[in-house]
């Protein structure tokens, strides 16, 4: 079946570092990735749809600026957290699949990066 | 505004009893119904998709849709302590689109 990966799985790191991370589509091409964060014992989050070649459409309240995403193949994007802090603490996942996808694939989840900001 | 309701539960059932989890949504022009189960400190994980009206049947899994009524449910039968998770339950308007989640329901099985 379809397959994501997420790297890395795990950061911890000081205020104000920059913190990439990775989400692959492995065996289908995704032009149309998706950017979530979840609190603990929260739902789900959408932080901003991305989009192969072009900008990512970032949801209401969350801060391009601060959470950039790249979109640059039909296989990989990253969001970089930039100069992070502690109340950007949280667990991060992405997902690929859904519209624009060449394989019409439902979301499948990476397995998620947890973030903690010393 | 599009909403997926869900309750949180915990829904607590004995071991190899039958799990029915239960979600209604909001808007009429929803097309594509998912479950996803959640482990504590994991990510979702796509466990059932369904499209039309009726039953979907995946091994212990069955999912069952009702558009007029607009209410999607997941039943498990044979519920193992390893089903003890909280299930997702997510909808799109446009085939495979952004997804709208409900807040999940907290599955306990004991044993």
């Amino acid at each position: 079946g379809a397959v994501v990966s997420q790297h890395p799985s795990r950061v911890i790191c000081k205020s104000g570092t920059s913190v990439k991370i990775e989400c692959r589509s492995l065996d289908f091409q995704a032009t149309t990735m998706f950017w979530y964060r979840q609190f603990p014992k929260k739902s789900l989050m959408l932080m901003a749809t991305s989009n192969e070649g072009s900008k990512a459409t970032y949801e209401q309240g969350v801060e391009k600026d601060k959470f950039l995403i790249n979109h640059a193949s039909l296989t990989l994007s990253t969001l970089t957290v930039t100069s992070a802090h502690p109340e950007d603490s949280s667990f991060y996942i992405c997902s690929a699949g859904g519209q624009g996808s060449y394989s019409n694939q439902p979301q499948h989840f990476g397995d998620g990066t947890r973030l903690s900001i010393l | 505004q599009k909403e997926v309701e869900q309750n949180s539960g915990p829904l607590s059932v004995p071991e190899g009893a039958i799990a029915s989890l239960n979600c209604t949504y909001s808007d009429r022009v929803s097309q594509s119904f998912f479950w996803y189960r959640q482990y504590s400190g994991k990510s979702p994980e796509l466990i059932m998709s369904i499209y039309s009206n009726g039953d979907k049947e995946d091994g212990r899994f069955t999912a069952q849709l009702n558009k007029a009524s607009q209410y999607v449910s997941l039943l498990i039968r044979d519920s193992q302590p390893s089903d003890s998770a909280t299930y997702l339950c997510a909808v799109t308007p446009l085939g495979y689109s952004t997804l709208t989640f409900g807040k999940g329901t907290m599955l306990l099985v004991s044993p």
